[in-house]
């Protein structure tokens, strides 16, 4: 069953202005991590931002912020501001809980930003 | 401090021949784990390690064994290649209970032929 789903393969932002990527996870696990990755052209994969299941805020990194709605099991990151260099492929993951720490990847949402 | 490092950068292979890539960490982390990345499928897991001497399977572990006699190196060895294992891969570590960042290697670029 897929734990990570990320509905957007693929969307364009202009310049300056913000953009939110979908993503849901699924698990039983009441402890979990959520995480956010951007992979650029280049190819290395670049931590961007975490949250924990027992965070009551939700976490936020310069530029970056994540919408936690355990809920609905929804941690989407918004991008503020968007610049040119946001151009890349974005990964939601999930870790999940002891003993194993596994962590599982969405598909990847592909970000262009256009001047 | 070199973090994650993984060698090669990039291997061909033909169909049939067994490799190894290399990965090695020097943060002293217990958990390390192999993943690969296809267009259009994100990372999937391999193989991962909780600490020296244990291993275990992940998501698509066929054709692909480990091992782990150090804490610093996790080895991903390849039987005999077949061009579905035409991927990117990419080795991570993290320190125990598994805290906020796990530490990705650069990532081996193999082509099967």
């Amino acid at each position: 069953a897929q734990k990570i789903t990320q509905t957007q393969p693929g969307m364009f932002v202009q310049e300056k202005e913000a953009v939110t990527l979908d993503c849901t996870y699924d698990t039983s696990d009441p402890s979990y991590g959520l995480f956010w990755y951007k992979q650029p052209s280049s190819g290395e994969m670049i931590f961007l931002i975490y949250q924990g299941s027992y965070d009551q805020q939700n976490a936020t990194e310069g530029r970056y912020s994540l919408n936690f709605q355990k809920a609905r099991k929804s941690a989407n990151l918004v991008i503020s501001a968007s610049q040119l260099g946001d151009s890349a492929m974005y990964f939601c993951a999930m870790r999940e809980g002891p003993p194993d720490y596994k962590l599982s990847f969405g598909a990847g949402t592909t970000v262009t930003v256009r001047a | 401090n070199a973090g994650v490092t993984q060698t090669p950068k990039f291997q061909v292979l033909k169909t049939g021949q067994s490799m190894t890539l290399q990965c090695a960490q020097d943060m002293n982390h217990e958990y390390m784990s192999w993943y690969r990345q296809d267009p259009g499928m994100g990372l999937r897991l391999i193989h991962y390690s909780v600490g020296a001497g244990i291993t275990d399977q992940g998501e698509v572990p066929n054709g692909y064994n480990v091992s782990r006699s150090t804490t610093e190196d996790f080895p991903l060895r390849l039987l005999s290649a077949a061009p579905s294992q035409t991927s990117v891969y990419f080795c991570a570590s993290s320190s125990r209970r598994g805290t906020k960042t796990q530490y990705f290697g650069p990532g081996t670029r193999l082509l099967v032929l």
